[in-house]
């Protein structure tokens, strides 16, 4: 049973380049939800996600940053024009319900930006 | 924006011994406390959750205690080993029934063999 996957696991970029991390929820699983977590921090919440709806944004900086789920594939966050300060780990999670439910999470995805 | 503070931010322990971790949060709503473990370079597994209607759960060497009037919940691992050695996040829902999780900022915990 494949739990949450993100790919890729590491991913470098140099300013101003775009930035696309994808993520496959749990089977089963219809709400994904993105975090960010930066050295030596605890994880932030960014976006939350139903097929082919944005429930939650709130997290999301207001610009450069956006994400979706599409009806057929994974779920894609992107980012454009990368600054040094995105250089974070981006944590996908999904869960079977959209209350409090356990979420499960991914291996996530290294972004460097040089 | 609510809180949830997280303490000690990193902890050292000998094998075999007990590591407490803390965690305090704000909104009386929240309703359900997961406590996450992440091991370098992979993401945040779920370890042990609580609801409040309990004040403690116990799973093998872990339990959490929850202390409601308070507003705190903590986590112990008895018979600490090495390969607990990890980052633990506590975690809490913004508000009652909700999907969006704040968490705690974490405690680097290092079991000594």
């Amino acid at each position: 049973n494949a739990g949450v996957m993100q790919n890729p696991r590491h991913l470098v970029r140099r300013r101003g380049q775009e930035a696309r991390l994808r993520c496959s929820p749990m089977k089963g699983h219809s709400h994904v939800y993105w975090y960010r977590q930066l050295p030596e921090e605890g994880l932030k919440f960014m976006v939350y996600l139903q097929k082919e709806n944005i429930i939650d944004e709130s997290g999301m900086p207001k610009e450069r940053f956006s994400a979706e789920f599409p009806k057929e594939g994974p779920s894609i966050l992107r980012i454009q024009q990368v600054v040094r300060g995105d250089s974070a780990a981006y944590f996908c999670a999904s869960s079977s319900t959209g209350d409090t439910d356990t979420q499960y999470f991914g291996p996530g995805t290294r972004l460097t930006v040089l | 924006q609510q809180q949830v503070k997280q303490s000690p931010q990193s902890l050292i322990v000998q094998k075999g011994g007990i590591s407490i971790i803390n965690c305090a949060y704000e909104n009386t709503a929240f309703d359900y406390f997961p406590w996450y473990q992440q091991f370098p370079g992979k993401g945040p597994a779920l370890l042990i959750a609580i609801r409040p209607d309990v004040s403690e759960k116990k799973e093998g060497r872990f339990t959490i205690s929850f202390n409601k009037s308070a507003k705190q919940f903590s986590l112990h691992i008895m018979d600490s080993q090495p390969g607990d050695s990890a980052t633990y996040f506590c975690a809490a829902p913004l508000c009652s029934g909700t999907y969006k999780y704040i968490f705690g900022t974490g405690t680097r915990l290092k079991v000594l063999a």
